[in-house]
């Protein structure tokens, strides 16, 4: 059961569009992660967003946190090839960081 | 490079047969989780070790399932009897510390297929 709700499921998007990724959750956790998945290749981390609010930008990705620190977005600005992946956003509870996962976003990035 | 790395890299098992998956991780992490990615869906967290230690295995789906890091290093995932509903990658994790908002640095996962 992914407690984390990630919208939409599948995007396709034409090089040079814009993005955006959604990660909702009824549960307030420490930090929430945001991660892109390759095929035959586990999750790389993204980004660690911690405080209500916050807003961080990575090149092309902008990251946001919800002041009640249980949604996030992800938006990418001139989507390239190169971004399509699986886009997971994670959960991280308290003491030794067990995250919960949602279920993941595919983006399709054509040329 | 010294990333995690997991072997096999696939395993195909006929239903009824055990199964065991090593995860090699970062050289001095204390922490390694496992986790099981099922086709089309994020992962979900089966284990955690910290150092030898087993200090959650609330993820793990059935007594058939057991996971070792006997010195606190190489990390095995064993699966007895397994059963169709097991065929799932499975994803280790390792990280530096033993708290929160350390990265956590993810292996290639092994594919399992019960047939």
């Amino acid at each position: 059961t992914q407690l984390l709700k990630q919208s939409p499921q599948f995007l396709s998007i034409q090089e040079g569009e814009n993005l955006t990724v959604y990660c909702n959750s009824s549960s307030v956790f420490s930090s929430l992660q945001w991660y892109r998945q390759e095929p035959g290749e586990g999750p790389v981390l993204l980004v660690t967003v911690v405080t209500g609010g916050e807003v961080k930008k990575l090149k092309r990705l902008t990251f946001q946190f919800g002041d009640a620190r249980k949604d996030s977005s992800l938006h990418i600005t001139a989507a390239q090839p190169g971004d399509t992946g699986l886009y997971l956003c994670a959960g991280e509870g308290p003491s030794w960081g067990k995250l919960q996962f949602g279920a993941g976003t595919q983006v399709v990035v054509t040329p | 490079g010294a990333g995690v790395s997991q072997s096999p890299r696939y395993k195909v098992a006929k239903r009824g047969q055990d199964v065991a998956l090593r995860c090699d991780p970062i050289s001095g992490h204390v922490s390694l989780f496992w986790y099981q990615q099922a086709l089309g869906q994020g992962p979900e967290f089966l284990t955690y070790f910290q150092n030898e230690a087993q200090l959650d295995k609330s993820g793990l789906p059935s007594d058939r399932f057991f996971a070792e890091r006997p010195e606190g290093s190489v990390s095995t995932l064993k699966i007895q009897r397994t059963q169709q509903e097991d065929s799932a990658v499975y994803l280790c994790a390792s990280k530096t510390g033993g708290y929160s908002y350390n990265e956590q640095f993810f292996g290639p996962g092994t594919r399992l297929t019960v047939l």
